[in-house]
């Protein structure tokens, strides 16, 4: 079945850890997105890739980091330097510039 | 930089009633609003509007966008219990140098039976 997979879906980080989030597609879709969410915040967009080898920062970028080696890939490393990185965090994809995005099922992060 | 409201931020009903929910939007270029609906996890797409005008309907689903109020409703008739969610609005503009879709902060929807 097409579809978005990440993993995992619960994660715990201690202090000063770096920790990645995996996103991966089978879609062909172009176009890739992380985005966190916390309680009463809706969604924000931390990055996003419209091609291969190619990505951008969204509007909280900071103490975060990505990689577009593949097309179906698009892996989110959450670094120490996030001072509050507690958050659910969606990927999503879409086949052009955003359109319907499709989303995965999230990855809870919480530091322990 | 672009912007979202969505109003009720919470709403409680009871099965059966009709309910509106609204989202107004400040955006530079606009391309699309989106709606969503987020039981637990994955939030999955109801409708992508880009007209005035047209409603789009699937089922007891109803949606329409005013451009010249800078705003959207979502309309659900004969509520069910299976409709209780958070409902995300989402715009697609060009604004603020960033790319993908601004999101309000949801209403969330808790129907009663």
């Amino acid at each position: 079945d097409g579809g978005i997979t990440q993993s995992p879906k619960y994660l715990f980080r201690k202090e000063g850890q770096n920790v990645t989030l995996s996103c991966e597609q089978n879609l062909n879709h172009d176009a890739m997105y992380w985005y966190r969410q916390d309680p009463g915040q809706g969604l924000r967009l931390i990055y996003y890739s419209q091609i291969v080898n190619d990505f951008q920062k969204g509007d909280i970028a900071e103490g975060y980091s990505v990689s577009r080696e593949k097309k179906e890939s698009f892996p989110l490393t959450v670094t120490s330097a996030q001072k509050n990185p507690t958050a659910f965090y969606l990927c999503a994809s879409s086949p052009n510039r955003v359109g319907e995005a499709f989303f995965g099922q999230g990855t809870r992060l919480t530091v322990v | 930089e672009d912007k979202v409201v969505q109003s009720p931020l919470s709403l409680v009903v009871h099965e059966g009633d009709t309910v509106t929910l609204n989202c107004s939007y400040e955006v530079t270029n606009f391309r699309s609003l989106l709606w969503y609906k987020q039981e637990k996890k994955a939030p999955t797409f109801l409708f992508m509007l880009t007209s005035s005008g047209i409603e789009k309907k699937s089922g007891r689903l109803s949606s329409i966008l005013d451009k010249k109020e800078l705003s959207s409703i979502l309309n659900i008739t004969a509520t069910q219990t299976g409709d209780s969610a958070i409902y995300l609005c989402a715009v697609e503009g060009t604004g603020g140098g960033a790319d993908g879709l601004t999101f309000g902060k949801g209403t969330h929807l808790i129907i009663q039976p």
